[in-house]
């Protein structure tokens, strides 16, 4: 069972270029989120899915774009890499809202650098 | 908008301590919060889970308390080890759309 799984692990950009980072989770959860996590900082929701073909914004959306095509896989894309976005993305994923109490299962990160 | 402290930022203690981490928050309307803790270059851990109903929640040597009227929970480490070294989340969840996160609290468990 490999849970969330993100590619890649680590990232250089320059500045302007564009990339996706991928994530995929083999537990059949419906939500899934990325999140970012800047140094000092807690992490900030950047989009979120609440299933197959729903996605949404979250805290922090600008110069990122998501799709839900399947229940396993929610790429997070940047468009124009600027460096503040130079962050550590971490994708998470979860049965069910948290009204439910279900447990929120996290990927183990993305270093993304931009230059 | 929640906002949620954690306090002190960084702790250091010998093997075999009883310790505690505190984390805050400004609205009292949450779904459930949640502990989590991170080890370096890696994603987060689920620890303990509590519902907006309950007082506490136990795994292990690990105890969490929750009293949402003083917006304050804690995180209760018993007889620590060095492989409790980690940072620690807690998180709040307000709605079905979002966690809100602490800044963490780094802790090193001297051998």
């Amino acid at each position: 069972n490999a849970g969330v799984t993100q590619t890649p692990k680590f990232r250089i950009l320059k500045i302007g270029q564009s990339m996706t980072l991928q994530c995929t989770q083999d537990m059949n959860h419906n939500y899934m989120y990325w999140y970012r996590q800047d140094p000092g900082m807690g992490l900030k929701l950047i989009y979120y899915s609440v299933g197959a073909g729903i996605t949404d914004k979250g805290e922090v959306p600008n110069g990122y774009n998501v799709s839900r095509s399947t229940t396993e896989d929610f790429p997070l894309r940047l468009e124009l890499a600027a460096p503040s976005q130079t962050s550590v993305y971490f994708c998470a994923s979860s049965y069910s809202t948290g009204s439910s109490g279900n447990t929120i299962y996290f990927g183990e990160g993305s270093w993304l650098t931009v230059v | 908008k929640q906002e949620v402290t954690q306090i002190p930022a960084a702790l250091s203690v010998p093997e075999g301590e009883n310790l505690v981490l505190n984390c805050s928050f400004t609205d009292s309307a949450i779904y459930n919060l949640q502990w989590f803790r991170q080890d370096p270059g890696k994603g987060l851990t689920s620890l303990l889970l509590i519902q907006s109903s309950q007082r506490e929640q136990t795994s292990g040597r690990l105890n969490a308390s929750l009293d949402k009227s003083s917006g304050r929970s804690t995180l209760y480490i018993a007889a620590s080890q060095p492989g409790d070294s980690a940072t620690y989340l807690c998180a709040i969840r307000t709605g079905a759309n979002n966690l809100f996160f602490g800044t963490g609290t780094r802790l090193t468990v001297i051998p």
